[in-house]
């Protein structure tokens, strides 16, 4: 099994509708998540951490669900520019670090 | 002012060649890591050092050799280059090695063999 899964997609959405996906881990002992957007050729950016409580942020909103051990990301409202791969990321502790694992990601279009 | 550059953007080179990665962050961060993305866009943990010291070497090729001179830089020097390493390699920083703690990125460096 792999550790961090996503369904890579792509999702083709029209403008304005609401997407999620998902994200699972399998390490029980992950303490951090995030999520990071990652447009062609370029490097990723931190959209938002994830938090034990869920976050929003404007139309993001991701949650965690430690007992299914996965995380979510609701975008509402898509616009053009939301179109991108959406990466999740769990720390896990290992040696008095923490090991950052990607998920291979999830593609995003949105369409006029 | 850039927060994480790297250099070269674009390198070319022949197998067997040695080439080397430059790597600098300004955002006064502990931390700095090396990631390999391959053709399929998986982005996997290569090295971390905190503060000049290796925290992290995840069952990369002893031809990868990672060097911190101080904690605003970590370069990768890699020997005898392989066609299998053609790759974007990415640089990141993040302030401490704490789980909280999110990583900025530079804008990669696609390394092309022949």
């Amino acid at each position: 099994r792999k550790e961090v899964e996503q369904d890579p997609g792509p999702f083709n959405v029209p403008e304005g509708a609401t997407v999620a996906f998902n994200c699972t881990y399998s390490n029980s002992a992950s303490q951090s998540f995030f999520w990071y957007r990652q447009d062609c050729r370029k490097e990723p950016k931190l959209l938002m951490s994830v938090y034990s409580s869920g976050n929003e942020d404007g139309r993001f909103t991701a949650q965690l669900n430690r007992a299914s051990q996965y995380i979510s990301l609701l975008i509402r409202d898509s616009k053009l520019s939301d179109s991108a791969t959406y990466l999740c990321v769990v720390n896990t502790p290992t040696g008095g670090s923490y090991i950052p694992t990607f998920g291979r990601g999830t593609s995003l279009i949105v369409h006029p | 002012d850039t927060a994480v550059s790297q250099t070269p953007k674009y390198l070319v080179t022949q197998m067997g060649n040695d080439k080397s990665i430059k790597c600098e962050q300004n955002l006064g961060h502990d931390t700095m890591y090396w990631y390999k993305q391959d053709s399929k866009k998986f982005l996997k943990i290569m090295f971390s050092y905190n503060n000049k010291e290796l925290i992290i070497n995840e069952t990369v090729p002893n031809r990868f050799s990672p060097k911190s001179p101080d904690k605003a830089h970590l370069n990768l020097h890699i020997n005898s280059l392989e066609l299998g390493d053609s790759a974007v390699y990415f640089c990141a920083s993040s302030q401490g090695q704490g789980a909280n703690q999110p990583q900025h990125f530079g804008d990669g460096t696609r390394l092309s063999i022949l």
